[in-house]
């Protein structure tokens, strides 16, 4: 019940693109979402988070959409640039005082120039 | 502001040998975590430390890992003795909380990793 499953594992799409990462869970207690962006050799950075009060987040290109009764959440690039590809990783934590994150498995974005 | 700072980046061992690592978090951030990331998965918690106590250390395999935060700032993440399917990316994350109640997070900030091979 902790798991957060991503999909799909890998993605490629032409510059100017959007490309669309999926991710579903199935803990209730979850509320709140980020999303991270992973280079080769750095640590994962967070891009952008939402709770499940609101249906969608935008910060610049980046879009977090939230669909709270299907338990399912989705990054969405616009135009999206080489400089994007990377690796991102969606997650989920629930309150409390630990407040862990949960990740999913990744999905490796190449956008080609 | 200085980001998580982690040592050394890269690591080739024996398997039944012993590693460390270390690191050191973002000046006052209370909270630390120790992730491993194997190729082509997400990071999985391994420990969390609330200043020098451990919160969480439930998936950390104690037969062969043991990690430390001494006085609730610099931590070492040990591995004796390594086997091959330890081969992977040690993280190191530190973070703080923004918020309140129920509209707190946790925004973990990473560092770039300890990559380990053990042949």
């Amino acid at each position: 019940q902790q798991q957060v499953k991503q999909s799909p594992q890998s993605l490629i799409v032409q510059k100017g693109g959007i490309p669309i990462i999926n991710c579903a869970y199935e803990n209730t207690a979850f509320d709140y979402f980020p999303w991270y962006q992973q280079f080769p050799g750095k640590g994962p950075a967070l891009l952008i988070a939402i709770r499940p009060d609101v249906s969608e987040k935008k910060e610049g290109r980046f879009t977090i959409s939230f669909n709270k009764s299907a338990k399912q959440f989705s990054l969405h690039i616009m135009d999206s640039q080489p400089g994007d590809s990377a690796t991102y990783f969606c997650a989920a934590s629930k309150t409390g005082s630990a407040r862990q994150l949960t990740f999913g498995s990744g999905t490796q974005l190449t956008v080609l120039p | 502001e200085a980001g998580v700072a982690q040592s050394p980046r890269y690591k080739i061992i024996e398997k039944r040998q012993s590693v460390a690592f270390w690191c050191n978090p973002i000046s006052g951030h209370a909270t630390l975590y120790w992730y491993q990331q194997i190729l082509g998965q997400g990071p999985k918690l391994l420990i969390q430390f609330q200043n020098n106590g451990v919160v969480d250390d439930s998936q950390l395999p104690k037969d062969r890992f043991s990690a430390e935060r001494l006085k609730g700032v610099d931590s070492t993440l040990k591995i004796q003795p390594a086997k091959l399917e330890d081969s992977a990316v040690y993280l190191c994350a530190s973070s703080m909380y923004r918020g309140q109640g129920r509209s707190s997070y946790n925004e973990q900030f990473f560092g770039p990793g300890t990559r380990l091979t053990v042949l």
